[in-house]
C-alpha cells in the first residue's frame, strides 16, 4: 500500500505560468517532507522541505504548502522555467531520529517555452 | 556542497557475474542509504546504516549485500547478477531529516 501517492504522472506547463504538484500521504506517523528533482540517470536532487510544524516553507522560485488535516502537501513552482522540467518526487519521513524516506512515483513536468 | 559518488554510473553485465557498486560519502554522516527505482516508479529503500558495522535491510526485498566498514564507504554487491536486477541504484546519505543523493549507477544484466 502506498504511503506517499501523486496522483498526476505527467503535468505540462507554459513558461512563465505557475506549477502545482501534489502530493497526498496515509501514514499520520510523518513529520517532515521534501521535494526533489530529478533528471533521468542522475540522482535526486534535494529542493525544499517541510516539517508538520509548519503549513509553509517558502525558497525562491519554489513553495511547498503542508495541510495536516487533508495530508497533502503541494509544491508551487512561480515563475516555472523550461530548466524546471524534470520528474519531482514526494518524500516523507517519520522522526525519531531514522531519516528514512518514503518516496512518491513522482510527476513529470514539462515546461513550455 | 553534498559531495557523496557513486561508481560506475553506468554497467552492463552478463547473468551470473559478481558486481559490486561502490558508494562514498566525504560529509561525515553516520546514516547511509541504498534505494532502487525503476522508471516511472517511486524509489524504494532497500538497504540503510546508521554507522560502522550497522546494516539493515530496507522495505523492499532484494538480494543484494551491504557493508559499512568505514564511516564513509557504503558497498552494494550482488553475488549472481540476474536480468531482473535491471534498475537504477541510488546512494544517499543523511545528517539530518532528507538526503542527499548520489549520482546513481544505472546497472544493466543481459
Amino acid at each position: 500500500d502506498q504511503q506517499v501517492k501523486q496522483n498526476s504522472p505527467s503535468l505540462s506547463v507554459q513558461e512563465g505560468r505557475i506549477s502545482i504538484l501534489n502530493c497526498d500521504y496515509t501514514n499520520s506517523m510523518f513529520d517532515y517532507f521534501l521535494w526533489y528533482k530529478k533528471y533521468p540517470a542522475e540522482g535526486p536532487t534535494f529542493l525544499i522541505s517541510i516539517s508538520s510544524i509548519k503549513d509553509k516553507n517558502e525558497d525562491g522560485r519554489f513553495t511547498v504548502f503542508l495541510n495536516k488535516s487533508a495530508k497533502h502537501l503541494s509544491l508551487h513552482i512561480v515563475p516555472s522555467q523550461p530548466g524546471d522540467s524534470a520528474v519531482y518526487f514526494c518524500a516523507a519521513s517519520s522522526g525519531a531520529g531514522s531519516y528514512q524516506l518514503t518516496f512518491g512515483k513522482g510527476t513529470k513536468l514539462s515546461v513550455i517555452p | 556542497e553534498a559531495d557523496i559518488y557513486q561508481t560506475p554510473r553506468y554497467l552492463v553485465i552478463g547473468t551470473g557475474k559478481k558486481i559490486t557498486l561502490e558508494c562514498s560519502q566525504t560529509m561525515g554522516h553516520d546514516k547511509m542509504y541504498w534505494y532502487q527505482q525503476d522508471p516511472g516508479m517511486e524509489l524504494h529503500l532497500i538497504h540503510y546504516s546508521y554507522g560502522v558495522n550497522s546494516t539493515e535491510k530496507g522495505d523492499l526485498s532484494s538480494e543484494s549485500t551491504v557493508s559499512r566498514i568505514r564511516t564513509e564507504h557504503f558497498p552494494l554487491t550482488l553475488e549472481s547478477a540476474r536480468p531482473s536486477h535491471t534498475s537504477q541504484y541510488l546512494c544517499a546519505s543523511s545528517g539530518s531529516p532528507g538526503a542527499f543523493f548520489g549520482q546513481g549507477t544505472r546497472l544493466t544484466v543481459v
